[in-house]
């Protein structure tokens, strides 16, 4: 079946630092989607990717939809608090069920203050 | 104005008892998931229905029962609970709505302890 592979796992940064994760697919996708999700609650949806090349942002949020469909980037501007969390990514459709996600291993995200 | 609402937020129970887990949406979807998420937070597809029919059904244990009584409603009822069962468990729903058919929305999950 199809497999995502995101990384880095976790993160511990600083106040003010920017952050990048990525995901990387075996096989190619239709839609990225880039959830978050804090402590005893359910996932959000942050930002949805629909195009290859696709840039979208959300705030300090910034995804992309990468050239090959196998791959997505979430970066995040000026880290604050806040921003602590899980962060998932998900890809949908093209080969598989049309109505499947399949989820990233997740990059828990601390800052420090 | 909740989109997708779970009940109950905890559920703790013995071994071997029979529960079950209520979630509804607002947001006019025809779609409908159960997630189970472990201790690792990997999150893992259970079950799906679309307009009240079952159109996923992973590999799970068929004590797992999921119903749809409308397409704003699905249920999961679980027998003869076992250990490995303790989890968060997710609804979510998509399609025909609020965004995009990929675009799943999640409830605020339900945490089951099997003791």
């Amino acid at each position: 079946g199809q497999q995502l592979n995101q990384s880095p796992q976790s993160m511990f940064i600083q106040e003010g630092e920017d952050v990048s994760m990525n995901c990387t697919s075996s096989s190619i996708f239709n839609t990225w989607l880039w959830y978050k999700q804090e402590p005893g609650e359910g996932p959000v949806l942050l930002i949805a990717l629909y195009k290859a090349g696709e840039l979208t942002s959300n705030g300090r949020l910034t995804a992309q939809f990468g050239i090959t469909r196998k791959d997505s980037f979430l970066n995040i501007s000026a880290s604050i608090p806040s921003d602590v969390g899980i962060y998932f990514c998900a890809g949908h459709g093209s080969g598989g069920s049309n109505y499947k996600l399949t989820f990233g291993k997740g990059t828990l995200l601390t800052v420090n203050p | 104005d909740t989109a997708v609402s779970q009940t109950p937020k905890y559920l703790v129970t013995q071994m071997g008892n029979d529960k079950s887990i209520k979630c509804e949406q607002n947001l006019g979807h025809d779609t409908m998931y159960w997630y189970k998420q472990d201790s690792k937070k990997f999150l893992k597809i259970m079950f799906s229905y679309n307009n009240k029919e079952l159109i996923i059904n992973e590999t799970v244990p068929n004590r797992f029962s999921p119903k749809s009584p409308d397409k704003a409603h699905l249920n999961l009822h679980i027998n003869s609970l076992e250990l490995g069962d303790s989890a968060v468990y997710f609804c979510a729903s998509s399609g025909g709505g609020r965004g995009r058919r990929s675009e799943q929305f999640f409830g605020p999950g339900t945490r089951l302890t099997v003791l």
